[in-house]
């Protein structure tokens, strides 16, 4: 079992709804996750990082924690073709700085 | 304000050839780390410094990879010999703070490594 898990996708949703990124972790001791987000051909970059349980929200982004569950979720409301990229979630499972989900594939339907 | 430079950000070459991967960090991030991304794998974590110091290395794949951090503002990811399954996008990202997971990384643009 990996340590960050993603569904690779792709997530296909319509322009102005909500897409829902989910990812799902092994280690119980992780503290904090981070959502990167990257288009083709490009680095990551930093959307979104959450330690707490609980919601925290950024404009349109809003991550979700859950440390019960394990599982980390980001959902961008209001979705634009522009936010058609890679979504990579990481997590700190203790035993590296990060460890990074193979990446859910976003494409949003102008 | 310059972000994490790599060199180069093209690299092809033959099976058995050494290659160098070069990082300059932001300046004044103590944390460095050294990436691999593939089609397959993902991105995966090969090495990370803070201050100058190897802190984690159990991501470098076998013998052939070596990475090394002789200052604050340079590191090199080396893979001597290279073989054809090295081929990937290689990323360095540099960070500050004390505990690197829990602050943000920035990324380098990326070194694609083509071995033929």
């Amino acid at each position: 079992q990996k340590e960050v898990e993603q569904n690779s996708g792709p997530l296909s949703v319509p322009e102005g709804a909500i897409a829902s990124l989910n990812c799902t972790y092994s280690d119980r001791g992780s503290q904090s996750f981070f959502w990167y987000r990257q288009y083709s051909g490009k680095s990551p970059e930093l959307i979104m990082f959450i330690y707490s349980n609980g919601d925290k929200e950024d404009g349109r982004f809003t991550a979700q924690l859950n440390k019960a569950s394990q599982y980390v979720s980001l959902l961008i409301r209001d979705s634009q073709p522009s936010d058609s990229a890679t979504y990579l979630c990481g997590g700190d499972t203790g035993r590296r700085a990060l460890t990074f989900g193979s990446g859910t594939r976003l494409q949003v339907q102008p | 304000d310059a972000g994490v430079i790599q060199s180069p950000r093209h690299e092809v070459t033959e099976m058995g050839q050494e290659v160098t991967l070069r990082c300059k960090p932001i300046s004044g991030h103590n944390s460095l780390f050294w990436y691999r991304q593939t089609m397959m794998r993902g991105l995966e974590l090969l090495i990370y410094f803070n201050n100058n110091v190897p802190i984690d290395d159990s991501g470098m794949p076998e013998d052939r990879f070596s990475a090394k951090m002789p200052n604050a503002s340079f590191s090199t990811l080396k893979i001597q010999p290279s073989e054809p399954r090295d081929s990937a996008v290689y990323f360095c990202a540099s960070s500050s703070g004390e505990r690197s997971s829990y602050n943000e990384q920035f990324f380098g643009p990326g070194t694609r490594l083509t071995v033929l």
